[in-house]
């Protein structure tokens, strides 16, 4: 199985910072990654796939980058409905793995 | 809109098998993958594995041997069993649909998903 590894795995920051989650593969997967947003008590919703394309519906603030091992989901301007978990999920092959999740909390 | 609803017995007791069905309301049933994944509480995600409308599955292996996921096209619904369930299969599943994102087969993701089922097993 590819393992996913997310950093930090929580973090703090204030509306309006810069935020930055990595996510690395245990094994290169191009460019085969996805982001999702969760809030509790809610399903994921996904944000990016293929590593830097936006989902229909999310706002231009979410961007992601990467390839091959080591990907970045970056929220350029943290807002207050940010405040949530992110996970990545490769899609190069089976089983499809997630990380093991990055929590934003209000700092 | 696609909406997809998820139902099922939320209590069981160890050793029984788990069954949840999850209908797809709006867009195309066939051309997509159908897949099961799972979030114990307060931990990460979890894929259980997948179907398409034709019946061909992939698993993961960690499961393979306890799950059964299986589709009925005409009612635009499919469905997951996992059997021999211990308190570690206590978790939300959800259901989702895997979209495509052009060509490439290796670029798709999870674009959809259903409200989530807590099931707890405890004796």
């Amino acid at each position: 199985d590819i393992q996913m590894t997310q950093s930090p795995s929580s973090l703090s920051a204030s509306v309006r910072d810069r935020v930055n989650i990595t996510c690395r593969a245990s094994q290169t997967i191009s460019s085969y990654l996805n982001w999702y947003q969760q809030k509790p008590g809610n399903a994921p919703k996904p944000l990016i796939y293929a590593a830097s394309s936006l989902h229909s519906g999310v706002p231009s603030r979410f961007s992601g980058s990467g390839s091959g091992t080591d990907f970045t989901l970056t929220i350029s301007s943290l807002q207050p409905e940010d405040f949530a978990t992110y996970y990545c999920q490769q899609s190069y092959t089976a089983p499809r793995t997630f990380g093991q999740g990055t929590k934003v909390e209000i700092k | 809109q696609v909406q997809l609803q998820q139902w099922g017995a939320g209590l069981l007791k160890p050793s029984e098998t788990l069954s949840l069905t999850c209908a797809v309301y709006g867009g195309s049933f066939s051309g997509y993958y159908w897949s099961w994944i799972r979030q114990p509480p307060g931990k990460g995600l979890e894929w259980i594995g997948e179907i398409n409308h034709s019946g061909s599955t992939n698993y993961n292996p960690s499961l393979k041997s306890r799950v059964t996921i299986s589709v009925d096209t005409s009612k635009k619904q499919f469905f997951v069993k996992l059997s021999s369930v211990t308190a570690a299969d206590t978790a939300v599943y959800f259901c989702a649909r895997r979209a495509s994102a052009g060509v490439n087969k290796f670029i798709f993701y999870f674009d959809y998903w259903g409200q989530g089922t807590l099931v707890t097993v405890s004796s």
